[in-house]
């Protein structure tokens, strides 16, 4: 089956540092990918959609210039959080799409997530 | 806007017993359905899908009806075992493939 990673698994960093998060697929081509966001007991929220080759877009309320996405690949999108903050600190979950759009095959694939946490 | 509610968990069960775990939603238009699973450790794996109303999406012994009158899609086995113990998320798409809005979880403890 489709595989997506995600590194690193966990992360701890000083407040006002950037982080970067990697999701990757490893078996498989993603134009699109995106980047949820799990606080603890709560549902995923999807922060952003990521194509390749251009722009993320971002949902509302979501700041572009903190988390900046980049999808420089078929295969790799990166989620970095810049001048993280203690209330930063939460679960970064990616998924990767694939299968023909629009069609019972299109589904998404989910990387196994990154913790990170902002002293 | 749309969103999903699901059972409050933990669930909690003996092996063999059977599972339901609710799950509605609200959504303008007609909307695909999904059940996600998140074992330990693991990422969200897809468990069963159902694209329109009367739909029956099933996997692994899991169970799930598309009703549309009631705007459910509640979840079922009929027999759960160690191994099924997870996190349960139900999920829609307004636009297939693209933009899941989840439910909060559902966690399943299972009992030997």
């Amino acid at each position: 089956g489709a595989v997506v990673s995600q590194h690193p698994s966990w992360v701890i960093c000083k407040s006002g540092t950037s982080v970067k998060i990697e999701c990757r697929s490893l078996d498989f081509q993603a134009t699109t990918m995106f980047w949820y966001r799990q606080f603890p007991k709560q549902s995923l929220m999807l922060m952003a959609t990521s194509n390749e080759g251009s722009k993320a877009t971002y949902e509302q309320g979501v700041e572009k210039d903190k988390f900046l996405i980049n999808h420089a690949s078929l295969t790799l999108s990166t989620l970095t959080v810049t001048s993280a903050h203690p209330e930063d600190s939460s679960f970064y979950i990616c998924s990767a799409r694939v299968g023909g759009f629009g069609s019972f095959t299109d589904t998404q694939y989910f990387g196994p997530g990154t913790r990170l946490t902002v002293l | 806007g749309n969103s999903v509610t699901q059972m409050e968990g933990p669930v909690t069960l003996s092996e063999e017993a059977f599972l339901t775990i609710n799950c509605t939603y609200t959504a303008t238009g007609y909307p695909s359905l999904f059940w996600y699973v998140q074992y330990p450790g693991e990422g969200l794996q897809l468990l069963l899908k159902a694209t329109k109303a009367d739909d029956k999406g099933s996997n692994k012994g899991f169970e799930a009806t598309y009703r549309k009158e009631t705007t459910s899609f509640h979840l079922e086995k009929g027999s759960v075992q160690v191994s099924d113990s997870a996190v349960y998320f139900c999920a829609l798409s307004m636009e297939y493939g693209n933009k899941l809005v989840f439910g909060a979880g559902t966690i399943l403890r299972v009992k030997s």
